[in-house]
């Protein structure tokens, strides 16, 4: 079945590091990937999304390729803020619009000032 | 466009107790989610409407789950002689075309079985 596999955590950076957090992949069709995000006391937020292979998608600094090679969508922030940590979650969906989304276990980020 | 909106926001119940949550998604959204979330995981998928039509359930809706959306509005998820094994965060979910089909997510509601 469809998963999604993420890096061990939680990771702990101090501000302004680079971040990079991995996210790989096993679907039974062609994915379309996401990166969602939850910071404290909130419910969970699109982050970024690609839909198709060597998308890129983006947003407030962060960024993830689509690799089909690699069937991989690692998130990256080339500096980041203490207003960052939350707990970032990779999924999928297979299908279209009315896919479910499968999630990975989630990862925490702790930025230290 | 107030969001996905989950009430109650916290439950605790005794086990065997039934309890019933709900949801109202976005305005116009006809699509609903609901997805289960416990400590240390990611949510897992239990079940989507279409409109009032369900449309998928998860082997994880075991039979003491239901959920309706009777109107294609507002959706509720009972579960029945709750178990301390129900004990998680339960999220609600609504997409449409209109919103690009990104599915946007509740807050959640707590429910600790003791």
């Amino acid at each position: 079945g469809d998963s999604v596999t993420q890096m061990e955590g939680p990771v702990t950076l101090s501000e302004e590091a680079f971040l990079t957090i991995n996210c790989t992949y096993t679907a039974t069709g062609y994915p379309s990937l996401f990166w969602y995000v939850q910071y404290p006391g909130e419910g969970l937020q699109l982050l970024l999304k690609a839909t198709k292979a060597d998308d890129k998608g983006s947003n407030k600094g962060f960024e993830a390729t689509y690799r089909k090679e690699t069937t991989s969508f690692h998130l990256e922030k080339g500096s980041v803020q203490v207003s960052d940590s939350a707990v970032y979650f990779c999924a999928l969906s297979v299908g279209g619009a009315n896919s479910k989304l499968t999630f990975g276990k989630g990862i925490t980020l702790s930025v230290r000032p | 466009d107030t969001g996905v909106s989950q009430n109650p926001r916290h439950k605790i119940t005794k086990r065997g107790q039934n309890v019933t949550f709900r949801c109202d998604p976005i305005s116009e959204h006809n699509r609903l989610y609901w997805y289960r979330q416990t400590l240390g995981q990611g949510p897992e998928f239990l079940t989507y409407f279409q409109n009032e039509a369900q449309l998928e359930k998860s082997r994880l809706l075991s039979d003491r789950f239901s959920a309706e959306r009777p109107k294609g509005s507002f959706s509720t998820l009972e579960i029945q002689r709750t178990e301390q094994g129900d004990s998680a965060m339960y999220l609600c979910a609504s997409s449409s075309n209109l919103s690009g089909n990104t599915i946007y997510f509740g807050e959640g509601s707590w429910l600790t079985v003791v």
